[in-house]
């Protein structure tokens, strides 16, 4: 299996709603990833989890929660979201964080509407 | 620090023409680089990855790129467009800790009949 699922597809929810978004990878990496992507941009890290443990947080504010149950789901948590959190949230996965070829392999995404 | 500039927001081809995105770089080491493809409502793929090995990288579905450390590029190629290629394309530079991406402005292609 050489895929990253994610779940839902889309996914639509008012200001006051709790949801989540679910990320899984059965290729035995250590280090996995949430960004978000705007649209017609790059996309923006937002966590880094290696070896299950939060290792970058790149100032995301705290209505986003990561968990990392165990090395291949990754969960965002989303609480109090604001329409401009509107984006696609991709998830990807790598074997480590450190060496020469540690690739991002990154799932199809979530497409999330705030409204 | 390290940044990547793609040239051209745009690209416009015919199909059988050839493609070829500009991407030059800044990076105060020697870099990691990769080419992501993202078709329309999709995730990412990775095309190509320079990882100091030889210098002109041969990917997927017929791309290859060349590093230039003179000139700090970085340019993606393909020599007959097909339709398929229609989607947009992010040149990347890979910072060692914490293996975080530096992604570019991207590039959209459009391929015309």
């Amino acid at each position: 299996d050489t895929e990253v699922t994610q779940t839902p597809k889309h996914l639509v929810m008012g200001m006051t709603n709790k949801k989540s978004l679910k990320c899984e990878q059965h290729m035995g990496h250590r280090a996995m990833y949430w960004y978000k992507q705007k649209a017609k941009k790059p996309p923006e890290l937002m966590f880094v989890y290696s070896y299950e443990k939060l290792s970058i947080n790149e100032s995301v504010p705290s209505r986003f929660s990561p968990e990392c149950p165990n090395s291949s789901l990754l969960n965002l948590h989303l609480h109090a979201l604001q329409p401009e959190d509107s984006a696609l949230y991709l998830c990807a996965s790598s074997q480590g964080t450190s060496g020469s070829s540690n690739e991002q392999f990154f799932g199809p995404g979530t497409r999330l509407t705030v409204l | 620090a390290q940044s990547v500039t793609q040239l051209d927001s745009h690209v416009s081809v015919s199909e059988g023409t050839p493609v070829l995105l500009r991407c030059n770089y800044s990076s105060s080491y020697s870099p990691s680089l990769f080419w992501y493809v993202q078709h329309p409502n999709k995730g990412l793929q990775l095309l190509l990855k320079y990882t100091s090995a030889a210098t002109l990288v041969k990917g997927i579905n017929g791309f290859e790129a060349e590093f230039k450390k003179s000139e700090t590029s970085f340019h993606l190629t393909k020599p007959s467009a097909h339709m398929s290629d229609a989607a947009e394309y992010f040149c990347v530079v890979r910072k060692a800790a914490g293996n975080k991406l530096t992604f570019g402005g991207g590039t959209r292609v459009l391929v015309k009949p």
